[in-house]
């Protein structure tokens, strides 16, 4: 199996609304990733897992809260969003190769979010 | 600070011609280079991956080529194919350990049109 799974494919929520993004992969990689990607730009960095705990925040605003439960899913808890944060959210995962940078991360098909 | 730099946003090739991406980077930690392909409304795909001690990998129809002297890679397709057509993606890694462990760099990709 070598797929990253995401839910839901399409998302509209309002400013009010909590909400969550769902990931699981089950090639026992133990680094999984969000992204944020707007039109016509490249993916850009959210937050990295490793062995279950948060290594990277790339300063994301704190209305974006990651939590890892597992090695297999990945979950992003959305709240007080902004329209600007209407955008392809991305999933990814890697294995954790101690002392490398031998990252091929394999990417979810994403979650579109639409915040009115 | 755009440390990987894809200067062309677009090309267009005939079916059947060669493709040739290119792509440039400033970071000397960087030692692992990967291309991706992206379709619209859709999560980047894993094409192929070079490490800094090669110069050259193949897989089938693809190739990449890095010249660390010159800080620059190249992804060559061939023959070029009508579903080639899509955004791609040059990403980097690197500095092993620390916060820059299992971040990807991502340049701002090039959108290729194979031409039937």
């Amino acid at each position: 199996d070598t797929e990253v799974t995401q839910t839901p494919k399409h998302l509209v929520m309002g400013m009010t609304n909590k909400k969550s993004l769902k990931c699981e992969q089950h090639m026992g990689h133990r680094a999984m990733y969000w992204y944020k990607q707007k039109a016509k730009k490249p993916p850009e960095l959210m937050f990295v897992y490793s062995y279950e705990k948060l290594s990277i925040n790339e300063s994301v605003p704190s209305r974006f809260s990651p939590e890892c439960p597992n090695s297999s899913l990945l979950n992003l808890h959305l709240h007080a969003l902004q329209p600007e944060d209407s955008a392809l959210y991305l999933c990814a995962s890697s294995r954790l190769l101690a002392g490398s940078s031998y990252n091929e991360q394999f990417f979810g098909p994403g979650t579109r979010l639409t915040v009115l | 600070d755009q440390q990987v730099k894809q200067n062309s946003p677009s090309l267009s090739v005939q079916e059947g011609r060669i493709s040739i991406l290119n792509c440039d980077y400033t970071n000397s930690m960087f030692d692992y280079f990967l291309w991706y392909k992206k379709y619209p409304a859709e999560g980047p795909t894993f094409l192929i991956s070079i490490s800094s001690i090669k110069d050259k990998n193949e897989d089938g129809r693809f190739t990449v080529f890095l010249n660390k002297s010159a800080k620059h890679l190249s992804l060559h397709i061939v023959p070029s194919q009508p579903g080639d057509s899509a955004v791609y993606f040059c990403a980097a890694s690197g500095g092993a350990g620390g916060t820059s462990y299992g971040k990807l760099t991502f340049g701002q990709g090039t959108i290729l049109t194979v031409h039937p």
